[in-house]
């Protein structure tokens, strides 16, 4: 079946420093991936998606490329900051199934 | 607008007492969700609800049912809590066809004795 693979925190980095946190999946068919943000105390947020290969998701500068040939779907950030610290959740979509599949997070800690 | 809303927003149950989770959405959503989470296992799905009159289970449904009440509103029911069933419950909502871009409550943790 689906599966999503995070690489485990915590991560800890100092404000302005470069963010990568891991994602590789295995999937049926061809997927829509995804990163989702949880802040302390709420509910996920949807950050990011690529819906094909090559594809590159971004938003709050926040980025992901799909890559089919690696099936990762990494999360970058240029320079972090302390707003930034959350658990980033990697997940995937395939088939018809009403069903995302989501990874095991992995918590960000910024520090000043 | 509230979104999606969840109450409690905690609970402390002994084992084999029974309880309802409530969820609510306002977004005129037709796809509502249950998930768990737990420490190191992410977010699993329990029941959904594609459409209001239907459901269908998830990944962990044993020991839960659920109830889509009308197309707002859907329910989570321990009939007999252990404590496995110790957890964080989210519920999530949808446009039908949708389930990449679902919108979550803020959650109710759960604790059972």
């Amino acid at each position: 079946g689906d599966s999503v693979t995070q690489m485990e925190g915590p991560v800890t980095l100092s404000e302005e420093a470069f963010l990568t946190i891991n994602c590789t999946y295995t999937a049926t068919g061809y997927p829509s991936l995804f990163w989702y943000v949880q802040y302390p105390g709420e509910g996920l947020q949807l950050l990011l998606k690529a819906t094909k290969a090559d594809d590159k998701g971004s938003n709050k500068g926040f980025e992901a490329t799909y890559r089919k040939e690696t099936t990762s779907f990494h999360l970058e950030k240029g320079s972090v900051q302390v707003s930034d610290s959350a658990v980033y959740f990697c997940a995937l979509s395939s088939g018809g199934y009403q069903k995302v599949t989501f990874g095991t997070g992995t918590k960000l800690q910024v520090i000043p | 607008n509230a979104g999606v809303t969840q109450t409690p927003k905690f609970q402390v149950l002994k084992t084999g007492q029974s309880m309802t989770l409530q969820c609510a959405q306002d977004m005129n959503h037709n796809s509502m969700y249950w998930y768990r989470q737990d420490p190191g296992m992410g977010l699993r799905l329990i029941y959904y609800s594609a459409s209001e009159g239907t459901t269908d289970k998830g990944e962990v449904p044993n020991g839960y049912n659920v109830s889509r009440l009308n197309k707002r509103e859907f329910s989570l029911r321990l009939e007999s809590a252990a404590p496995s069933q110790t957890s964080v419950y989210f519920c999530a909502s949808s446009e039908l066809g949708e389930a990449e871009t679902q919108y979550f409550g803020p959650g109710t943790r759960l604790l059972v004795l």
